[in-house]
This record gives C-alpha cells, sequence and structure tokens, in this order.
C-alpha cells in the first residue's frame, strides 16, 4: 500500500470543527482513501473514505484534492467522544492478488478535544 | 447486536505456554483477519483468510498460527508466547476484501505473558 502522512498530533475544542491532514503524495489511480479511528482501548472503526469525489457520511466529510495527493477528514462539531487515532489508510487490493484488502497502518493522528 | 466478537477481552499466559484467542462474526463475511498491536503502536497485519485460503505475511513469526474452521470462527494460536508478543490481538472482517470496503473490528483481546 501506498504510504500515507499525518501529523502526529492535533487539539480542538469541543463543538468546534476538526480538520484531519493526510497526505498521500504517490497515490496510485486506483487507491481508495480510507479513514479509521481508534478509540482509547477499542478495535478500529471505520470512518469514511472514497476514491475521486468528496464524501459525506453521518460521521465526518472527507476532502479530497483534484491531483488525489492529499486529502482531509472533517469532523464538522467535534465532541468529548471524537478523541480517538485517526488513522489515513490507501487500499489498493490489485497488487499481489492476495491482499484481499489488508490495511496497512501509519502512525495516525492523536486527536485531543478539549471542553 | 454484536458482529465482531472476541475472547476474551483479556488473556494472562505464561512463557512459552500455548495460547488461543478466538474471533467469531456474525457478518457472514468471506475475509477474516488477525491484527497485532503492540503499545503505542498501529495496527500490523499478521495474516489474514479468504474462505479457507490462508494469507500469511512474510514477517509474521512461525510462533503465530490461525485457524478457521468455518465461517463464523477463526483463531489465533500463539505456540510459545514470548514477552514480546504481549500486545492487543485485534481481529477484522470484510466482505470479499474489495477495495472500497469497510472492514469491521472486533473490541480485541489484550495478552500479557507473564
Amino acid at each position: 500500500d501506498a504510504k500515507t502522512t499525518q501529523p502526529n498530533s492535533m487539539e480542538s475544542n469541543e463543538e468546534e470543527p476538526v480538520h484531519l491532514p493526510c497526505n498521500h503524495s504517490t497515490i496510485s489511480g486506483t487507491d481508495y482513501i480510507h479513514w479509521y479511528r481508534q478509540l482509547p482501548s477499542q478495535g478500529p472503526e471505520y470512518v469514511i473514505h472514497g476514491l475521486t469525489s468528496n464524501v459525506n457520511n453521518r460521521m465526518a466529510s472527507l476532502a479530497i484534492a483534484e491531483d488525489r495527493k492529499s486529502s482531509t477528514l472533517i469532523l464538522h462539531r467535534a465532541t468529548l467522544r471524537d478523541a480517538a487515532v485517526y488513522y489515513c489508510i490507501l487500499r489498493d487490493v490489485n497488487a499481489g492478488g492476495t491482499s484481499y484488502g489488508k490495511l496497512t497502518f501509519g502512525q495516525g493522528t492523536i486527536l485531543t478535544v478539549h471542553p | 447486536d454484536a458482529m465482531v466478537i472476541q475472547n476474551p477481552r483479556y488473556q494472562v499466559t505464561q512463557f512459552g505456554k500455548p495460547v488461543t484467542l478466538s474471533c467469531s462474526q456474525t457478518l457472514n463475511h468471506n475475509v477474516m483477519y488477525w491484527y497485532q498491536q503492540k503499545s503505542s503502536q498501529a495496527p500490523k497485519l499478521l495474516f489474514h483468510y479468504y474462505d479457507k485460503d490462508f494469507n500469511n505475511e512474510a514477517d509474521t513469526p512461525d510462533n503465530f498460527q490461525s485457524r478457521r474452521p468455518n465461517t463464523s470462527f477463526c483463531f489465533l494460536d500463539i505456540r510459545s508466547p514470548g514477552l514480546g508478543d504481549a500486545a492487543m490481538y485485534l481481529c477484522a472482517t470484510s466482505r470479499d476484501g474489495g477495495k472500497g470496503e469497510t472492514q469491521y473490528f472486533g473490541p480485541g483481546t489484550r495478552l500479557l505473558v507473564l
């Protein structure tokens, strides 16, 4: 999987929007951009994913740059429950043929939300 | 309503004593994964099954093995746990492993090796 770069940590205040950046300058045309988050002492959970167009769901929005070399996860109103490690992951299961959708996690961004 | 279930949540074993961690799923997904997550690190894939087809990651130690007796269950066997195997072990599933698919994770089993 292609490599992603994220800031080690970010902070936000409750009720404010949060923009979590991810750089993926070596992304290929078939790579999907996935975001997962991991709350303390829990397994990772899916947040959102996209290929080329911006995406919205009930949890977040994903803004993808036109050249696809970067993306931003947007939490519109952070809550204390959003404090977690956020992982930006590129997935291309075409590579290798047997890597059935495995996730290669980077170090992620630790998001702290202040009351 | 649980979708990916891992038992136990905490497991204590002794150095060198074989241990088995279990995972079950109610999603009827074809692909099941085992990840290892050491303290303050990101999860790392150990191996995965597509149905009964086993795929081992190149750097997964021989000490780790897995069994999938049916669609719903998958086991992680650590033959001779060392202190360095203390970690959170995460099980995940995916319908077919497609690149646009979601992976569903269980809550993990935290393994302590004494």
